[in-house]
Order: C-alpha cells, then sequence, then structure tokens
C-alpha cells in the first residue's frame, strides 16, 4: 500500500504570507494526486487533482506542483477563509490514502 | 445541482451493526462510483473502500476487509455502508463521497458513536 505523508503537520501563519505544504509517497504516483481543505465540522473539499489541476471555483492563489514522490500546495497570499486543515490524497492505486493533514492557523 | 445526502447520527452498542445510507442526486447514478471516509474525532481521513454502482463492485481497504459491507440500490440512487462488530475505534464521522480519480462531492457526514 502506498503511504502518504505530510509536513508539517501543522503551522501558524499571517494574512498575506505564502504558505507551502508538502506530501511526500512511499512510491510514485505519477501525479495522481489530490488536495482538500477541510474547515472543522463540515465535509472536505476538493482544490486541486493532478497534482496541479485546480477544481472548478477554486481560487488562483492555490496551486499546485510535483512529479514521482513529492508534491507541494502552496497558498500564494494566505487569506482569512483559508485558514483550515489541508490533506493531500493519491488515487495513483487502490487503497486510495490520505496524508495525515496539516492544519494551517492563524498567527 | 449534485446532493449526497446522509442518514442521520448514530449510537450503538459495542458488538452491534450500523447501516450508514447515502442518497445521491443531481446526476446520473451510474456515472460514478461512490466512496467511504471516515474520521474519528480530531484524527484525519481514512478511506474506507468504494462501490460501483453500476455492477456492484466493491473495493475494500485491507483494515476494513471483511467487517464492512457497501451495496447500492439503483432504484433509489442510495448506496450504503455497513460495519459490523462495532467497537469503541469505530466512533467517527462516516462520509460518502463521489469519484472517479478524486472526490468531487461529499456527503454531509454521519456520527456513529460507539459506546457502552
Amino acid at each position: 500500500d502506498i503511504q502518504m505523508t505530510q509536513s508539517p503537520s501543522s503551522l501558524s501563519a499571517s494574512i498575506g504570507d505564502r504558505v507551502t505544504i508538502t506530501c511526500r509517497a512511499s512510491q510514485g504516483i505519477s501525479n495522481s494526486l489530490a488536495w482538500y481543505q477541510q474547515k472543522p465540522g463540515k465535509a472536505p473539499k476538493l482544490l486541486l487533482y493532478a497534482a496541479s489541476r485546480l477544481d472548478s471555483g477554486v481560487p488562483s492563489r492555490f496551486s499546485g506542483s510535483g512529479s514521482g514522490t513529492d508534491y507541494t500546495l502552496i497558498i500564494s497570499s494566505l487569506q482569512p477563509e483559508d485558514f483550515a486543515t489541508y490533506y493531500c490524497q493519491q488515487y495513483y492505486n487502490t487503497p486510495w490514502a490520505f496524508g495525515q493533514g496539516t492544519r494551517v492557523e492563524i498567527k | 445541482q449534485v446532493q449526497l445526502v446522509q442518514s442521520g447520527a448514530e449510537v450503538k452498542k459495542p458488538g452491534a451493526s450500523v447501516k450508514v445510507s447515502c442518497k445521491a442526486s443531481g446526476y446520473t447514478f451510474t456515472t460514478y462510483y461512490l466512496h467511504w471516509v471516515r474520521q474519528a474525532p480530531g484524527q484525519g481521513l481514512e478511506w474506507m473502500g468504494m462501490i460501483n454502482p453500476t455492477g456492484g463492485n466493491t473495493t475494500y481497504a485491507q483494515n476494513f476487509q471483511g467487517r464492512v459491507t457497501m451495496t447500492r440500490d439503483t432504484s433509489t440512487n442510495t448506496v450504503y455502508m455497513e460495519v459490523n462488530s462495532l467497537r469503541s475505534e469505530d466512533t467517527a464521522v462516516y462520509y460518502c463521497a463521489r469519484g472517479i480519480i478524486t472526490l468531487d462531492y461529499w456527503g454531509q457526514g454521519t456520527l456513529v458513536t460507539v459506546s457502552s
């Protein structure tokens, strides 16, 4: 099974900051990677898929990159509504797997 | 619009079973797999498995093999997820989600509490 490891597990940032979250797969996943945002008490929301493609309606301040085993989610200018937990997820093969999450908190 | 509406919260005793439903609307039911993801209190997301509504084929994560059953009813566009032999560690919010390669629409979640 493929394991997904995110870092950091949490971070504190200010409005306007650039935020970077990384995700490493235990084997190559050929860009079969999605990113989700989850706010407390809510279901996760799809942000990006295929490592770098924004889902419909997602602001352009979110971007993704990477290849092979290493992937990155960047929020270019953090907004108040971006404080949440972010998860990566591989869909290269089953069982699908999520990273453990990165909590983005207000500094 | 696409909607996944799940059944309400449940409280079960250890050893019991629970069956959660997820009713889909706003799209052609048979064109997307339905997945189940759970989240224990304060924890991350755990993929449980998926069902193909067309033929009812299922794929389960190893952790749930033999204890979880996913079924579907194409007459009502509803999928079901049953967990047997519940234990306290199964206390979680259970989500259904639609997807072929990613999970683009999610249900509202169903809290299952296992307590004696």
